[in-house]
């Protein structure tokens, strides 16, 4: 199976703008959750999407919202940018299906906002 | 509040064992899981631990004990390839996962 893919994997952008990233999950799962990761922060969660409903969501201002479509692919939207954005934001999918609820993550995109 | 706590940086030697420590406080417990992320790459999935006790995959083996919220990771035989941050997760009663901030493994020849 295809791995968990996100584009952009690079993206530059100033603050005031709004940017969207999207996922695309393993093919048959149905949920897809979306991190921030930042040096000496961890993984932050933003939220979760299962069959097109957020499930979960983070401690995130409302700056960050997201959906999922019919097929599982899903995108991230971020308006207003801040500097304090810059950050690594990882997609998760997994199989809820599975026991131990496993998540696969896809190689992430890095956004810069200057 | 919920908490994961594990150390920032440990360094090691090639060819020893190393112990990475993982304490947790969280709402509810469905399990724990150990990821690793490379430099510039994405996490990949080490082991799960939902049950009390110890969990053994090559070199690498995983223990779990949920009455002292503590887990540790112990990675034997270490190889340059190991240099990486190693990641602590708890899935909490909403299935939500909860991540420590890593611990950076540095491994030295």
């Amino acid at each position: 199976k295809a791995g968990v893919t996100q584009t952009p994997r690079y993206l530059i952008k100033t603050r005031g703008q709004q940017v969207t990233l999207s996922c695309s999950p393993i093919s048959g799962h149905r949920s897809v959750s979306w991190y921030q990761q930042t040096p000496g922060q961890g993984l932050q969660f933003l939220f979760e999407y299962f069959s097109e409903t957020q499930r979960n969501k983070g401690n995130f201002p409302g700056r960050f919202s997201g959906r999922q479509f019919s097929n599982s692919r899903s995108e991230m939207n971020v308006s207003t940018l801040e500097l304090g954005d810059s950050a690594l934001y990882l997609c998760a999918s997994r199989d809820s299906r599975e026991i131990q609820e496993t998540q696969y993550f896809g190689p992430g995109t890095r956004l810069l906002v200057l | 509040g919920q908490n994961i706590d594990q150390p920032t940086e440990m360094t090691a030697t090639e060819g020893a064992i190393v112990q990475i420590n993982c304490t947790y406080q969280t709402s509810g417990f469905n399990g724990l899981f150990w990821y690793q992320q490379h430099a510039g790459e994405a996490p990949t999935f080490l082991s799960y631990n939902v049950l009390d006790g110890l969990e053994e995959k090559g070199r690498f083996s995983s223990f779990l004990s949920r009455s002292k919220g503590y887990s540790y990771l112990l990675l034997k035989e270490l190889q340059m390839k190991d240099s990486a941050s190693y990641l602590c997760a708890v899935m909490d009663s909403n299935y939500q996962l909860i991540w420590g901030a890593g611990t950076k493994l540095i491994i030295k020849p």
